[in-house]
């Protein structure tokens, strides 16, 4: 695609159900970041991927957090058991290569949770 | 925890002056990157400095690195009210993780 595609754009979700984020990165791209913004915050860096695998999942705030990558293409963010705190906006960023290279965002998903 | 530091965190200008930013960094690094963000939603790549460069221009953007003070400035000169927007520094670390990370930026107003 044209560029970094992310959706849903927006999510509306009770507390303790479950979400799947999703992040069509540009095609050809083999990182791909997703990081959490919290309102008038920074970025918070979640989880890297480089082809399918996931050399830095640091960022990971808990387990109820995952995501997988496969095909080196499409990634899922997986919330489970979602909490208030969740609430953010999820961001998903592809570049050709990790190093030294400019990254491309998503317009990302916003998730709220009630 | 941030790598990046940017200061201030808030700036208010009027159209036709310059803007200065700053970023702080705490290891070391490949390179340094600086984003715009409008309205809280996507990225924008503005320019990327390397580690072995001092200064870079793009149109009315200049970067500086200090690798000797972690340290690196952005200036936007003669602003427009388009350029309000929140600027991020995102450093590429040496070695480890291949991430980017972010600072938590500087929320620039021009006004008209």
């Amino acid at each position: 695609g044209a560029g970094v595609s992310q959706s849903p754009s927006n999510k509306v979700t009770e507390k303790g159900k479950d979400v799947e984020l999703r992040c069509d990165p540009i095609s050809g791209h083999t990182a791909l970041y997703w990081y959490r913004q919290s309102l008038g915050q920074g970025l918070e860096f979640l989880i890297y991927f480089q082809g399918n695998s996931a050399p830095d999942k640091s960022g990971l705030p808990s387990d109820r957090f995952s995501a997988e990558r496969t095909g080196g293409s499409v990634s899922t963010l997986t919330i489970q058991r979602t909490q208030q705190e969740d609430s953010a906006v999820y961001l998903c960023a592809s570049s050709l290569a990790p190093k030294g290279t400019e990254a491309f965002f998503g317009q990302g998903t916003r998730l709220t949770v009630v | 925890s941030q790598q990046g530091e940017e200061d201030p965190q808030a700036l208010s200008i009027q159209e036709g002056e310059n803007a200065t930013m700053n970023c702080s960094y705490k290891t070391s690094i490949n390179n340094l990157q600086w984003y715009r963000q409008n309205s809280g939603r996507g990225l924008v790549h503005l320019i990327l400095i390397r580690s072995n460069e001092r200064e870079k221009h793009s149109g009315r953007l200049r970067v500086t690195l200090d690798t000797s003070k972690k340290s690196s400035s952005l200036l936007i000169t003669a602003s427009r009210a388009a350029d309000t927007a929140s600027y991020f520094c995102a450093t590429g670390t040496q070695g480890g993780s291949e991430k980017l990370v972010f600072g938590k930026g500087t929320k620039l107003t021009v006004n008209p």
